[in-house]
């Protein structure tokens, strides 16, 4: 039930097209959805995170959806550029409970050719 | 800007070995995380600490312990290294309960255990 099931493991994507990752979970107390950016050598970077009361939240070329009855939520990242090419971590948490503690998918390695 | 350093960013170690993992933070933050990060498994929490002298296990605590004497400094700890425990250690911190709940990463130390 702590479990978030990330797809697809990899992902190669043409220059300008939509890049799509999809992640799933099973326990509803979950309050708080980011997706962390990993390029190769460096530390994951926040990119973008959602809270379950929208739908979705956009931030430039990256958006979020979310679907609370299904209890899925995705990345679409638009017009995918060579620079967006690294690995992918959706996870979720639970805010309310204090600790901060993030359950985080298995990775999506996106590559994104020129 | 926020910034999280770790001791090293290689280290060789042989079996039986005892590890430190050392992980520093400049920005005042409450929590602090260390996580393993292998392919195919995303990241796991292996402790992660909210306060000074304070710790609770995480998903993957075995073969692991912890130590926070100093609010900036948290230390990840292997008793006795073995060959399954070659990986890359990522430390994350964050700021407090009425901060964001960003985690912010180092980049990372890649651990060979021979």
């Amino acid at each position: 039930q702590q479990q978030v099931k990330q797809s697809p493991q990899s992902l190669i994507v043409q220059k300008g097209g939509i890049s799509i990752i999809n992640c799933a979970y099973e326990n509803t107390a979950f309050d708080y959805f980011p997706w962390y950016q990993q390029f190769p050598g460096k530390g994951p970077a926040l990119l973008i995170a959602i809270r379950p009361d929208v739908s979705e939240k956009k931030e430039g070329r990256f958006t979020i959806s979310f679907n609370k009855s299904a209890k899925q939520f995705s990345l679409h990242i638009m017009d995918s550029q060579p620079g967006d090419s690294a690995t992918y971590f959706c996870a979720a948490s639970r805010i309310k409970s204090g600790t901060y503690k993030y359950i985080f998918g298995t990775g999506t390695r996106l590559k994104v050719l020129a | 800007d926020v910034k999280v350093t770790q001791s090293s960013r290689y280290l060789v170690k042989r079996t039986g070995e005892k590890v430190f993992l050392e992980c520093v933070q400049d920005m005042d933050h409450e929590n602090m995380f260390w996580y393993r990060q292998d392919p195919g498994l995303g990241l796991r929490l292996i402790y992660f600490s909210y306060d000074v002298k304070m710790k609770e296990k995480g998903d993957i605590p075995e073969g692991y312990s912890v130590s926070r004497e100093k609010k900036e400094r948290f230390s990840l700890i292997l008793e006795s290294a073995s060959t399954n425990q070659t990986s890359m250690y990522l430390c994350a911190s964050r700021g407090g309960s009425s901060g964001s709940y960003e985690q912010f990463f180092g980049p990372g130390t890649r651990l060979t255990v021979l």
